[in-house]
C-alpha cells in the first residue's frame, strides 16, 4: 500500500521465541496503529501510538509491547509468542485530526507453532 | 462499549444486481463511519469515509449512508461486477475516544457470479 510498508510479511515462529514486527510509512501521520485479524473476532485494536514515543494499550494488549522511537517507524514486539498470537497483524496510520481517514498496511501473517 | 454488528455475514448475487450491506452500531456518538474493502490475504483498502455532521457519502457506484440517531449505516453498490467480490467491514470511531480508535463489525463477504 503506498506509503505504508510492514515487514516481514511472513513469519513462522516457535513458541516461546521473541518477534518482532515492522511497520514503517513515508506519509509523516502522527498516529499508527497495531490490530490483528482473526476468525471469529474480526480486527482488534493491540496498541498505538500518538507521536514518537507516546504510546498506549488497545483492545488486546497482553503479550504485546510496541516502540516508537522516529515518527516513521512503530514496532511491534511479542515478548514470548504463544500459539494464540497466531494472526494476521495489521498496521494503520491516519491523519492526526478528525476526521481520522485511514490506510492499512498489507499485514503481516504470523504463525507460531 | 462500542460494538459493531454487519448483517448479512454473506451474500451471492448475481452480476449487474444492485444491493445494499448493513453495519449497526450501539453508541451514537462517534467521530465517523468508515467502509473498507478486503481482497483475500490482503489488506484494507478504504471505500468511503462519513463524518458525523454526514448523512452520505458518493464514489462511484458505491454509496454509504450515515443515521447516527438510529446507529446505522448502509452501503449500496449499484450494478454489482465480479470485481467487486470481496469483504466488506464498516468501522466506526467513537467521540470522546482519542486519537482515531476504530470498532471494527466483522464483515460481509460478498461474492457476485457472472
Amino acid at each position: 500500500d503506498a506509503g505504508i510498508t510492514q515487514s516481514p510479511r511472513h513469519k513462522v515462529t516457535e513458541t516461546g521465541t521473541p518477534v518482532t514486527l515492522r511497520c514503517h510509512q513515508t506519509e509523516n501521520h502522527r498516529y499508527m496503529y497495531w490490530y490483528r485479524q482473526d476468525p471469529g473476532h474480526g480486527l482488534r485494536l493491540i496498541h498505538y501510538s500518538y507521536g514518537v514515543k507516546d504510546t498506549d494499550k488497545g483492545e488486546v494488549s497482553d503479550g504485546y509491547s510496541v516502540s516508537r522511537s522516529k515518527t516513521e517507524d512503530f514496532l511491534l514486539t511479542l515478548e514470548s509468542a504463544t500459539s494464540s498470537q497466531t494472526s494476521v497483524y495489521f498496521c494503520a496510520i491516519s491523519e492526526s485530526g478528525y476526521p481520522y481517514g485511514y490506510t492499512f498496511g498489507s499485514g503481516t501473517r504470523l504463525t507460531v507453532v | 462499549k462500542q460494538e459493531v454488528t454487519q448483517i448479512p455475514a454473506a451474500l451471492s448475487v448475481p452480476e449487474g444486481e444492485n444491493l445494499v450491506l448493513n453495519c449497526s452500531f450501539t453508541d451514537s456518538a462517534i467521530y465517523n463511519l468508515q467502509w473498507f474493502r478486503q481482497d483475500p490475504g490482503k489488506g484494507l483498502t478504504s471505500l468511503l469515509l462519513i463524518q458525523s455532521s454526514q448523512r452520505e457519502q458518493t464514489s462511484g457506484r458505491l454509496n454509504a449512508s450515515l443515521d447516527k440517531s438510529s446507529g446505522r449505516s448502509t452501503l449500496y453498490i449499484a450494478a454489482s461486477q465480479p470485481g467487486d467480490s470481496a469483504t466488506y467491514l464498516c468501522a466506526v470511531s467513537l467521540r470522546g475516544t482519542s486519537y482515531g480508535k476504530l470498532t471494527f463489525g466483522q464483515g460481509t463477504i460478498l461474492t457476485v457470479h457472472p
